[in-house]
């Protein structure tokens, strides 16, 4: 298993500025995933960060909007810039388990967007 | 294109049984999975399915048609704890990049 962790827990920010979220894993993994949940929704994935390449994004997330850094095989950090209210969600890292095993969440931060 | 469906909520009674459907299609398969996530909290593993067949875990089991693209999770005995959100999800070939259905809210009441 893996335990992860993610900072903040929470944040309240103003419209136009940037939040930096950062993921830690107690082990190395080489895949790290973000992903976004709106109020009432599921889970939808923002990008794939890959140690040591650029991170893959999903249709509708870009690296402008999202950029990802991944300087080592235990971390990873989310940017969202320049955020509206409409940013407003629990944004959340994960790793994959191995094959057949469930995938690890962090709890999440839990961005408001004044 | 890739899709997964469940009912949006879903409302049972304290010491019933509920089955949550979930049905799928996607581009590769290599494994299902069903989450449970209280509000305001990460999603948390139920059960994993990659055969066919029945998957008990306690209270909870989850059943898997491939050829059917089809999963239910059923849920025995309930409490009120079981409250929540519970999530299906589809895990693709060679990237473990994992598909995420709406979710089930689902309502126990006494």
């Amino acid at each position: 298993s893996a335990v992860i962790s993610q900072k903040p827990s929470r944040d309240i920010c103003q419209r136009g500025t940037s939040l930096t979220i950062q993921c830690q894993v107690d082990s190395q993994v080489t895949m790290m995933f973000w992903y976004r949940q709106q109020p009432g929704q599921s889970l939808t994935l923002i990008a794939t960060a890959n140690q040591g390449s650029e991170a893959t994004y999903e249709s509708g997330f870009v690296i402008d909007k999202f950029p990802i850094s991944r300087p080592n095989l235990t971390f990873s950090t989310l940017t969202v810039s320049n955020m509206s209210p409409e940013d407003s969600s629990i944004y959340l890292c994960s790793v994959p388990g191995g094959e057949g095993e469930t995938q690890y969440f962090g709890p999440g931060t839990r961005l408001l967007v004044l | 294109g890739q899709n997964i469906d469940q009912p949006t909520e879903m409302t049972a009674t304290e010491g019933a049984i509920v089955q949550i459907n979930c049905t799928y299609q996607t581009s590769g398969f290599n494994g299902l999975f069903w989450y449970q996530q209280h509000a305001g909290e990460a999603p948390t593993f139920l059960s994993y399915n990659v055969l066919d067949g029945l998957e008990e875990k306690g209270r909870f089991s989850s059943f898997l048609s491939r050829s059917k693209g089809y999963s239910y999770l059923l849920l025995k005995e309930l409490q009120m704890k079981d409250s929540a959100s519970y999530l299906c999800a589809v895990i693709n070939t060679g990237g473990f990049k994992t598909i995420f259905g709406a979710g089930t809210r689902l309502f126990v009441k006494a």
